[in-house]
């Protein structure tokens, strides 16, 4: 199957800093990558989809100067989180879309965020 | 509002037993059900279906859809330690720039005690 790295797996920083989170399709390119978000004992939650070459397109409730999205490659987008507060500490994974015709989703690891 | 819907939430079972995950939407533009599995880290693919009635195997794991009733079920037989996990359902759809966004249900939880 596909495979996604995601980069760092996990991360604490200090309230105020901000912090950049690498996805990458290893084997595949991925026109449209995906960056979800997990809080504890619940679901994921779609937070933007990226589309290369284009800007994000942010779910509603998404502040996108906050998470900001750069989908610069077809094997690579970054998800920014600035000026980070502990309540942004959460897992956040990424997901690329591998042809349009199969709607498959193939996930990256994620990285554990901890906002202290 | 589009929704996915899972049941149980959690489910308790020992070594062996067969299981069966629901799964229930309401969503514009369906285009596909997607089952993953999630241990300690991102999910894992298990199963997509888009067409009714076919059912998709996978081992001890299978899964079928019913677009009528808007439901799917994934099955478990002989169901061991390693198969605890949160089972995720999602529903992918089809509709302007947003194509392929998934809709995920809030899981179920199980756990299969030896």
């Amino acid at each position: 199957g596909a495979v996604v790295s995601q980069h760092p797996s996990r991360v604490i920083c200090k309230s105020g800093t901000s912090v950049k989170i690498e996805c990458r399709s290893l084997d595949f390119q991925a026109t449209t990558m995906f960056w979800y978000r997990q809080f504890p004992k619940q679901s994921l939650m779609l937070m933007a989809t990226s589309n290369e070459g284009s800007k994000a397109t942010y779910e509603q409730g998404v502040e996108k100067d906050k998470f900001l999205i750069n989908h610069a490659s077809l094997t690579l987008s970054t998800l920014t989180v600035t000026s980070a507060h502990p309540e942004d500490s959460s897992f956040y994974i990424c997901s690329g879309w591998v042809t349009r015709r199969e709607g498959t989703q193939y996930f990256g690891p994620g990285t554990r965020l901890l906002v202290l | 509002e589009d929704k996915v819907v899972q049941s149980p939430l959690s489910l308790v079972v020992h070594e062996g037993d067969t299981v069966t995950l629901n799964c229930s939407y309401e969503v514009t533009n369906f285009r596909s059900l997607l089952w993953y599995k999630q241990e300690k880290k991102a999910p894992t693919f298990l199963f997509m279906l888009t067409s009714s009635g076919i059912e998709k195997k996978s081992g001890r794991l299978s899964s079928i859809l019913d677009k009528k009733e808007l439901s799917s079920i994934l099955n478990i037989t002989a169901t061991q330690t390693g198969d605890s996990a949160i089972y995720l359902c999602a529903v992918s759809m089809n509709y302007g720039g947003s194509q392929g966004n998934l809709i995920f249900g809030k899981g179920t939880k199980l756990s299969v005690k030896p």
